[in-house]
């Protein structure tokens, strides 16, 4: 039961150009989400996460964006840079259940 | 601090065989988690611990599956026996309160290959 969905499993972006990485979510109780970047041999790093009480969350080139009653998410890195490349995991977790689940992951190429 | 710290990073092993993946959690950090990747699933959570007892392993996918923590610094993954399917990273991660309110940390995983 995919609970968390990444519909792309790849996505390639010119440098200097806006990269955004989406995700669906099919269950309304989940009220945390958090993007996560993986490099090649490396765990997951933590990047950044909205509460379901707002609607976006920026940190630098980094912006997430809630939007609740479509169940989607997306983070958008402007300007990308090849530093980028990486697989992006999205994950979604409820207060109440501490049920933590993740998407299968985008892999994003930022070309110079 | 040296983070969270996995061993081995990589093993190959015969199925059937015992594998056992080890964890070292970041000092202070009152909770642990398991956690595979593979290429159709993503990252799943199999099980995670709080001050070293085990709360939900309802990720954990058989019997042959089982984990341990026997104190705040060390915890281990047990797959007996092995299967081809079991082929995947996993990952051991530390976090100080649990899933939303603090992040997790991530040690750089032990890739399993069962022949």
């Amino acid at each position: 039961d995919q609970q968390v969905k990444q519909n792309s499993p790849s996505l390639s972006v010119q440098e200097g150009r806006i990269s955004i990485l989406n995700c669906d979510y099919t269950n309304s109780m989940f009220d945390y989400f958090l993007w996560y970047k993986k490099y090649p041999a490396e765990g997951p790093t933590f990047l950044i996460s909205i509460s379901s009480i707002k609607d976006k969350n920026e940190d630098g080139r980094f912006t997430v964006f809630l939007n609740k009653s479509a169940k989607h998410l997306s983070l958008h890195i402007v300007p990308s840079q090849p530093g980028d490349s990486a697989v992006y995991f999205c994950a979604a977790t409820t207060l109440i259940n501490n049920d933590m689940r993740f998407g299968a992951g985008t892999r994003l190429t930022v070309k110079p | 601090d040296a983070g969270v710290i996995q061993s081995p990073r990589h093993e190959v092993t015969e199925m059937g065989q015992e594998v056992t993946l080890r964890c070292k959690p970041i000092s202070g950090h009152d909770y642990l988690f398991w956690y595979r990747q593979t290429m159709m699933r993503g990252l799943e959570l199999l099980i995670y611990f709080n001050n070293n007892v085990p709360i939900d392993d309802s990720g954990m996918p058989e019997d042959r599956f089982s984990a341990k923590m026997p104190n705040a610094s060390f915890s281990t993954l047990k797959i007996q026996p092995s299967e081809p399917r079991d082929s995947a990273v996993y990952f051991c991660a530390s976090s100080l309160s649990g899933f939303s309110s603090e992040t997790q940390y991530f040690g750089p995983g032990t890739r399993l290959l069962v022949l």
